[in-house]
């Protein structure tokens, strides 16, 4: 089955570290997206790219990085810049510019700084 | 440019009773809207959408949506919730923007089932 598959579910971040956390899908979609969530915050975007070696800035990317150098992949660097980073971050993917397709999501990976 | 707002953070009913979870959005041109669903530590899933046509749309598991246009509104109903139903639920509708479509999310309702 398609799907977009998140890893790893918990990460745990001392001050200061760089992580990574991973985002694979195999929907064949061509825009990938990243969320950060944080409790009665909703939904705010980090960035989000539509082609391979391509990515934009959402609303919240200072202390993040992104790249795209497959179309299956789009992983995010929480940096140390990154001053409160403890969130649930989600990762979607959707048709590009198919509005009334929606995005599918992964189930997210949970970071922690301890 | 296109926004969701959420009218309730919190919504808490009883096993069997009904339920209305409110969304309004705001913009000025032609919309798709949803509505996705968030259970604990998991991702969102697709519940229901409108694109066109009829203004009330159904999902699988019992929950209606209904598109009113003259009131920007898109809310979320169910006859009798379950204790099951018990999750976060999220608004959404489709903006453009830099020459892509991006869904923007309201801020999320959770709704709790009491027995």
């Amino acid at each position: 089955d398609g799907g977009i598959t998140q890893s790893p579910k918990y990460l745990f971040r001392k001050e200061g570290q760089n992580v990574t956390l991973s985002c694979e899908q195999n929907l064949n979609h061509d825009a990938m997206y990243w969320y950060r969530q944080d409790p009665g915050q909703g939904l705010r975007l980090i960035y989000y790219s539509q082609i391979v070696n391509d990515f934009q800035k959402g609303d919240i990317a200072e202390g993040y990085s992104v790249s795209r150098e497959k179309k299956e992949s789009f992983p995010l660097t929480v940096t140390s810049a990154q001053k409160n980073p403890t969130a649930f971050y989600l990762c979607a993917s959707s048709i590009l510019n198919r509005g009334n397709y929606g995005y599918t999501f992964g189930s997210g990976t949970r970071l922690t700084v301890v | 440019a296109q926004s969701v707002t959420q009218l309730d953070s919190q919504v808490p009913v009883f096993e069997e009773a009904p339920v209305e979870l409110r969304c309004n959005y705001s913009s000025s041109v032609s919309v798709y809207l949803f509505w996705y669903v968030q259970y604990p530590n998991q991702g969102l899933q697709l519940l229901l959408k409108y694109l066109s046509g009829s203004t009330l749309v159904e999902s699988i598991n019992g929950f209606e949506a209904e598109f009113n246009k003259s009131q920007t509104s898109f809310h979320l109903r169910k006859p009798s919730v379950h204790i099951s139903d018990t999750a976060e639920y999220f608004c959404a509708v489709t903006r453009f923007s830099g020459g892509a479509q991006k869904l923007v999310f309201g801020q999320g309702t959770r709704l709790t089932i009491n027995p």
